[in-house]
């Protein structure tokens, strides 16, 4: 079946540090993937897609590459803010219901 | 409203009380999920609703969790007789149904205590 493993947190970082937050995801057919940001008391909001192999997402300075090759879809960002502090999501689609959402990793970033 | 209501944003009720939770989605999106996220946890699909067909129930976890959309537009999800478990923040999101790209518009959430 459909899923997405995405890797465990708590990760801490200091202010302008590299991040990596792996995704990985199983799917039948060619999900759309996605990353999602929920920061403190907030909903979720999209932060970025790629809808197709080798597609790169990118906004707010992250990115993620859609690997087909690797069934990956790792989010990284060059310099992190503690504003970036928040639980991120990876979330993989294939149509009607077919949602499914990694974990969550939050992030703490700090001063 | 520009995004997702939700209400009501907190509820404690006492265990075994029927609770009602409320979504209102964007004006025009026809797909809506709900989903669940326990405290630490990640989000566990519930249910969904693409426009007038019948709703997908596969992520509901028991026959006490039930919802229904009225007019393909607010949704109540009804969780009757509580369970201490069934503490967690309650998650609506919508969606442009006909050309799904997966995009959704996540509410606020309800966040449900029961004693």
């Amino acid at each position: 079946g459909n899923s997405v493993t995405q890797m465990e947190g708590p990760v801490t970082l200091s202010e302008e540090a590299f991040l990596t937050i792996n995704c990985t995801y199983t799917a039948t057919g060619y999900p759309s993937l996605f990353w999602y940001v929920q920061y403190p008391g907030e909903g979720l909001q999209l932060l970025l897609k790629a809808t197709k192999a080798d597609d790169k997402g990118s906004n707010k300075g992250f990115e993620a590459t859609y690997r087909k090759e690797t069934t990956s879809f790792h989010l990284e960002k060059g310099s992190v803010q503690v504003s970036d502090s928040a639980v991120y999501f990876c979330f993989s689609y294939t149509g009607g219901f077919k949602t499914i959402f990694g974990a969550g990793t939050r992030l703490f970033v700090k001063a | 409203g520009a995004g997702v209501s939700q209400s009501p944003s907190n509820k404690v009720t006492e265990k075994g009380k029927d609770v009602e939770l409320r979504c209102d989605p964007i004006s025009g999106h026809t797909a809506l999920y709900w989903y669940r996220q326990s405290l630490g946890q990640g989000l566990e699909f519930l249910i969904y609703f693409q426009g007038n067909s019948a709703p997908d129930k596969s992520g509901l976890p028991s026959d006490r969790f039930s919802a229904e959309r009225t007019g393909g537009s607010v949704s109540t999800l009804t969780i009757q007789r509580t369970q201490q478990e069934d503490s967690a923040v309650y998650l609506c999101a919508s969606s442009f149904g006909g050309i799904n790209t997966g995009e959704l518009f996540f509410g606020e959430g309800s966040r449900l205590t029961v004693l």
